[in-house]
């Protein structure tokens, strides 16, 4: 069955610790992203990759941090940095050439 | 520098009403735009993409180049429509890599 997936549903953290994030993908696609949804600002990106072993800082990068090492995964690591951690993030993964993206489940993050 | 955006954050309509959810973008080359959408407890998902010239679920949305948006439009909303409505545009980068960026979004609601 191909997808995308997110691990896990719903994850609480307390404050001042580090938390990863997972998505996965069988598509075989070269492109994966990590954005951020929260109320009123829509999606908002956090970082990107191209190509394993390589990726690029979105446009709220700061207090993240993510990891290429297969193709497959895309792991995002929400780190004692990020001052406003609490929302839910979205993974996706699209194939070279601009055409469509699929999205995994997301996975709320709440920090008690 | 690449930008998309959505005016309008919510917009309700009576069933039955046209509906048109607008997108504005800027984009220095020729990107490929699309319209994703989010019903309540699913994930995002492809509505349409312009390339495609298709009607889905009775939406429509044509590029326009002069004005550079890529408004949604509907002749007769149903209640089914209500959800989250994003407007998204993917572009190639001179290395051949794509990004892909979204507006805030629109929630339509269509009242019953």
């Amino acid at each position: 069955d191909g997808g995308i997936t997110q691990s896990p549903k719903y994850l609480f953290r307390k404050e001042g610790q580090n938390v990863t994030l997972s998505c996965e993908q069988n598509l075989n696609h070269d492109a994966m992203y990590w954005y951020r949804q929260d109320p009123g600002q829509g999606l908002r990106l956090i970082y990107y990759s191209q190509i394993v072993n390589d990726f690029q800082k979105g446009d709220i990068a700061e207090g993240y941090s993510v990891s290429r090492e297969k193709k497959e995964s895309f792991p995002l690591t929400v780190t004692s940095a990020q001052k406003n951690p609490t929302a839910f993030y979205l993974c996706a993964s699209q194939p070279q050439g601009g055409t469509e993206a699929f999205f995994g489940q997301g996975t709320r993050l709440t920090v008690v | 520098a690449q930008r998309v955006t959505q005016p309008e954050k919510l917009l309700s309509v009576f069933k039955g009403a046209p509906v048109e959810l607008k997108c504005n973008y800027s984009y220095s080359g020729s990107p490929e735009l699309f319209w994703y959408v989010q019903y309540s407890r699913q994930r995002l998902q492809l509505l349409l993409r312009h390339i495609s010239r298709e009607s889905i679920k009775g939406f429509t949305a044509d590029l326009n180049k002069g004005e550079t948006s890529f408004h949604l439009k509907k002749p007769f909303a149903q209640e089914e429509d209500s959800a989250m409505y994003y407007c998204a545009l993917s572009g190639l980068k001179q290395t051949g890599a794509n990004n892909l960026f979204f507006g805030t979004g629109t929630r339509l609601t269509v009242i019953p």
